[in-house]
Order: C-alpha cells, then sequence, then structure tokens
C-alpha cells in the first residue's frame, strides 16, 4: 500500500539556518504530494504541494521539488525562523476516487534565537 | 468565514463505552473526512463521506462508524472504547469527494480513554 517516510526527529536549528527535512514516498500510479505544518494547539494547516513530477511547490520561504526518480518530496528553507517551530508532515494522495491522505509520522521543528 | 468546527474540545471517556465526535465543514463543502492522529505519529484516515455517502474507509474496526447529514456536517461514532482509542481526531473537509480538491482541517477533538 502507499506510505510516506520521513526523517527521524526532532530537528533543532538556529535562527537563520538552513533547512532541510526529507521525505520519500511509496505509491502506484503519480499521487500527488503534500508538507502540512500543525503548529502547537493548532490544528493541521496546508504548508505547500505538487501534483506531478517535477513541480515546485513554494509557501512562506519553503520549497519542496516533486522527483518522481527518487521518490522524494525534500522540504527546504534557506533561513527559518523561531515562528517556523512546528510539527512538520509529508502526506500524498493517490489518484482515485477518494480524497484520501496517507501522512508521514511528521518530524518537531525547533528554531533558536 | 468560519474554518472546519470540531466538537467538543477535549473529553475523557472510560474503556468500554461510547462516544461521538462532531464535526461543521466550511460553508459550501460537501465532503467530509476523520483522521485519527495519536501521540507522536502522523494523522491515520478513518472515514471520507460526501453528499452522504461513504466514499472511503480506512483500517480501522466495526467499532468506529459515522455518518454525514443533509447539512453536510458529520458525526464519527466509536463503541466500546479502548485505551489504544485515546488521540487528537481530526476532521477534514473540501468541496467535493473529488481527489483534487485541497482539505482543510479543523483544529481536533482531544480524547482520552481511562
Amino acid at each position: 500500500g502507499d506510505s510516506v517516510t520521513q526523517m527521524e526527529g526532532p530537528v533543532t536549528l538556529s535562527e537563520e539556518a538552513f533547512l532541510t527535512i526529507n521525505c520519500t514516498y511509496t505509491a502506484t500510479g503519480y499521487p500527488s504530494l503534500f508538507w502540512y505544518v500543525q503548529y502547537p494547539g493548532e490544528g493541521l494547516q496546508l504548508l505547500l504541494k505538487a501534483t506531478k513530477a517535477d513541480d515546485k511547490g513554494s509557501n512562506k520561504g519553503f520549497e519542496a521539488t516533486y522527483r518522481k526518480e527518487t521518490t522524494s518530496f525534500h522540504l527546504e528553507k534557506g533561513s527559518v525562523q523561531v515562528s517556523d517551530s512546528a510539527v512538520y508532515f509529508c502526506a500524498l494522495r493517490a489518484t482515485g476516487a477518494n480524497s484520501k491522505l496517507t501522512f508521514g509520522k511528521g518530524i518537531t521543528l525547533s528554531v533558536r534565537p | 468565514d468560519a474554518g472546519v468546527t470540531q466538537s467538543p474540545t477535549h473529553l475523557i471517556k472510560t474503556r468500554g463505552q461510547h462516544v461521538t465526535l462532531r464535526c461543521s465543514p466550511i460553508s459550501g463543502h460537501k465532503s467530509v473526512s476523520w483522521y485519527q492522529q495519536v501521540l507522536g505519529q502522523g494523522p491515520q484516515f478513518i472515514f471520507q463521506y460526501y453528499e452522504k455517502e461513504e466514499r472511503g474507509r480506512g483500517n480501522f474496526p466495526d467499532r468506529f462508524s459515522a455518518r454525514q447529514f443533509p447539512n453536510y456536517s458529520s458525526e464519527l461514532n466509536v463503541n466500546a472504547l479502548l485505551l489504544g482509542d485515546s488521540a487528537l481526531y481530526l476532521c477534514a473537509s473540501s468541496l467535493s469527494g473529488a481527489d483534487y480538491y485541497e482539505q482543510y482541517f479543523g483544529p481536533g477533538t482531544r480524547l482520552t480513554v481511562t
């Protein structure tokens, strides 16, 4: 079945450091790929998405490129801020009749001033 | 516009009891999905409903059931609660049941089973 694997966490960075969070997936066909963010005490928010190979999703300085050859969708940001501290989830949605999302385990990012 | 709302925010139940969680989708959205998020894990898909019909079901036991009402709100019911049912239950709504519409998540209901 479909699955998403995220790198182990947590991750602690200093403000303005470069961020990479790895995500790989297993799925049949051509899934859509997503990064969701969960701030403390809040629900999930869509951060960015890509719906086909080589697409780059971007939002709030975060970027991720859909790499079908490596089945990856790594999240990057050039300069993190304290306000980026949150839990980040990689997810996929297979093509089909419903909108089921398959999530990775999530990774906690803490950014120090 | 109001986002997805869920009630209650928190609740505590005892093993063997039954619980009902409620979700109101964003106005105009006709599809509701339910997810279970156990502490330290990513959300797991439980159900999707569209136009009052079940469109998808995850790998959960029959103790879990749901329904959608004519106003597109939804209830998730869990019978014979187990300790392992303790989790954050998330509801997400989207315009329709098709796979290309974005899902918007509510804040969740935190269920603790003792």
